[in-house]
């Protein structure tokens, strides 16, 4: 059972360099979130998809932009990397309703140089 | 707007210690509320769940009971294992679908 997949697991950019951030998961899930986690800041949403087509802010948008490709898919992207956005990034999905747990990827470690 | 609020860490516990981990909350309306496990190098899992007053979420040997006259929903343990050693957060999700956590707590074991 692979759950939520993220790749890359690592990736070093440079200042000003793009990158996409994949995520799939296989659970059927409509809703799927992207969210970056700092030392002492916790997790924070930057983006979610409530259900395929749909996409919206989280808490920390600004420089990141998503694509709910599929049902199975939602994307992050940096479009033009910056040493702010260094962090550990999570997508998670979870099943329709309020009251329904989230199911995590195991990250991906991202540095700006 | 809705927060989670838990104890600031680190915690150090020696093995077999009884565990307290402290989180409240502030919800309009009936939110879930959650506990989940982040072990090194890995995403979060969830620990347990309840969704509405007086339930107890339990697995593993931790325990949290939903408490709405004190907005709490604190983690328990009775004893403790060095595989305990983990960060742990709590959660309440809203009526928008999103989850709120607070901002972990980093629990050391101790053989």
């Amino acid at each position: 059972n692979a759950g939520v997949t993220q790749t890359p697991k690592f990736q070093v950019l440079k200042t000003g360099q793009s990158m996409t951030l994949q995520c799939a998961q296989d659970m059927n899930h409509n809703s799927m979130y992207w969210y970056r986690q700092d030392p002492g800041m916790g997790l924070r949403l930057i983006y979610y998809s409530a259900s395929e087509g749909t996409t919206d802010k989280g808490e920390v948008p600004n420089g990141y932009n998503v694509s709910r490709l599929n049902k199975r898919e939602f994307s992050l992207r940096l479009e033009s990397a910056a040493p702010s956005q260094t962090s550990v990034y999570f997508c998670a999905s979870s099943s329709q309703g309020f009251n329904q747990p989230q199911h995590f990827g195991d990250g991906t470690r991202l540095s700006i140089l | 707007g809705n927060s989670v609020t838990q104890m600031e860490g680190p915690v150090t516990l020696s093995e077999e210690a009884f565990l307290t981990i402290n989180c409240t909350y502030t919800a309009t309306g009936y939110p879930s509320l959650f506990w989940y496990v982040q072990y090194p190098g890995e995403g979060l899992q969830l620990l347990l769940k309840a969704t509405k007053a007086d339930d107890k979420g339990s697995n593993k040997g931790f325990e949290a009971t939903y408490r709405k006259e004190t907005t709490s929903f604190h983690l328990e343990k009775g004893s403790v294992q060095v595989s305990d050693s983990a960060v742990y957060f709590c959660a309440l999700t809203d009526r928008d679908d999103k989850i709120i956590f607070g901002k972990g707590t980093r629990l050391h074991i101790l053989p």
